[in-house]
């Protein structure tokens, strides 16, 4: 399985964006997609995920409201749409497979998406 | 912060053994995962569970558990190995994954 990410976004302060994660030579049906944000020299900030078969979301509190996780089994795509951007979240935002057995395992990556928030 | 806690920068000589620690009150009860990541890359997964590698991953990096402290160990650290390494698990209350601050591993 490879997880392949949507291109860099340039966005207005205030505007949404949303990233898309295709996983290909796979599909959902055994693993969750997380995502993870990284902004300029920091580190690595978990924001919730999905469960696709069973349809369920988990968010990071800092991230609830303003973040939605979801997925399209048909295509085996998960997507992040986040909303009244600021400049704090010019990041790199990367998903990730995350094994369910054991939990919070991050076994593969995709290659991130550059998301600048610029007025 | 952080509620897993990680040195910001260790340095190793060239083919002696690191460990990279992370502390946490969660990590009494659960395992973190071990992730390596070079400069404008993706993160890596190395190591997790008790101590399993995904495949791939040389044999020199191995991880343990005492107490609050997860350990990863390089033994015989590489040039190669010069990178971030980030710890995961879970928060205090069990319901969320944190990511610790990261630490830096320089090869000297």
């Amino acid at each position: 399985v490879q997880l392949v990410q949507s291109g860099a976004e340039v966005k207005k302060p205030g505007s949404s964006v949303k990233v898309s994660c295709k996983a290909s030579g796979g599909t959902f049906s055994s693993f969750g997609i997380i995502w993870v944000r990284q902004a300029p020299g920091q580190g690595l900030e978990w924001m919730g995920g999905i469960i696709p078969f069973y349809d369920t979301t988990y968010y990071a509190q800092k991230f609830e409201g303003r973040v939605t996780i979801s997925a399209d089994k048909s295509t085996t795509t998960a997507y992040m749409d986040m909303s009244s951007l600021g400049s704090e979240d010019t990041a790199v935002y990367y998903c990730a497979r995350e094994l369910l057995d054991p939990r919070d395992v991050f076994d593969i990556w995709g290659h991130g998406t550059m998301v600048t928030v610029s007025s | 912060s952080s509620e897993l806690t990680q040195d910001p920068v260790v340095s190793v000589t060239l083919g002696q053994t690191v460990r990279i620690t992370c502390q946490g009150d969660s990590l009494r009860s659960n395992y973190a995962s071990w992730y390596q990541q070079k400069p404008g890359q993706a993160p890596v997964l190395v190591v997790y569970g008790k101590n399993n590698r995904p495949s791939g991953v040389p044999d020199r990096f191995s991880g343990s558990t005492s107490g609050n402290t997860a350990s990863l160990t390089i033994t015989g650290a590489q040039a190669e190995d010069e990178a971030d390494y980030y710890c995961n698990s879970r928060d205090s209350s069990g319901n969320h994954v944190v990511f610790g601050g990261g630490t830096k591993l320089t090869v000297l």
